[in-house]
């Protein structure tokens, strides 16, 4: 049972523009998501949060939405960068359950020249 | 930031044989910690929830006897695959969290062990 999905599991994005990476959830008690970013034989490195109480949280090139209703949120990357090439995790917690987080199955984002 | 070092990043052993993994906060203590495992162009499925001093909470399906965890400091646990076959090959990661609810922070991750049993 996937409670975090996502369902691109690729993607390709021109240096300069934008990235759009997806994800859905089925469980209404999560109520704080995050994005990871992993490269290859690496462990995740943490980029952005939101919490259910926010729809949209910016940090520098990296904003995140979340649409509640729609069980929904999203990662923007912009300008996309070749750096930014790696593996991104969704992933999703539920207050109270000691950090305990639930992964979605990352979407590669390959940034080209 | 805070730091997780996890210790080996790749190890090859035979089939049978046991395998510990070591997992360090350097610069927190950590009074959580939890091990992952993530096979192929897969999600990291949760393998188990250490808490300082006392046993570990494992997820369903995940053979307790067969994947040994000590949390016996704030700074250190351990990951002993027992017996291993094959099938347990995998990469393993471990994170930690300072705080039991972590107010909402980020785990931090060590850089994984690319474990493979021949």
């Amino acid at each position: 049972d996937q409670q975090v999905k996502q369902n691109s599991p690729s993607l390709s994005v021109q240096e300069g523009r934008i990235s759009i990476l997806n994800c859905d959830y089925t469980n209404s008690m999560f109520d704080y998501f995050l994005w990871y970013k992993k490269y290859p034989a690496e462990g995740p490195t943490f980029l952005i949060s939101i919490s259910s109480i926010k729809d949209k949280n910016e940090d520098g090139r990296f904003t995140v939405f979340l649409n509640k209703s729609a069980k929904h949120l999203s990662l923007h990357i912009v300008p996309s960068q070749p750096g930014d090439s790696a593996v991104y995790f969704c992933a999703a917690r539920i207050t109270g359950t000691a950090s305990k987080l639930t992964f979605g199955t990352g979407t590669r984002l390959q940034v080209t020249l | 930031g805070a730091v997780v070092s996890q210790h080996p990043s790749r190890v090859i052993c035979k089939s049978g044989t046991s395998v510990k993994i070591e997992c360090r906060s350097l610069d927190f203590q950590a009074t959580t910690m939890f091990w992952y495992r993530q096979f192929p162009k897969q999600s990291l499925m949760l393998m188990a929830t250490s808490n300082e001093g006392s046993k570990a909470t494992y997820e369903q399906g995940v053979e307790k006897d067969k994947f040994l965890i000590n949390h016996a400091s704030l700074t250190l646990s351990t990951l002993t695959v027992t017996s291993a076959h094959p099938e347990d090959s995998s990469f393993y990661i471990c994170s930690a969290s300072g705080d039991r609810d972590a107010d909402n922070s980020p785990l931090h991750f060590g850089n994984g062990t690319r474990l493979t049993v021949t």
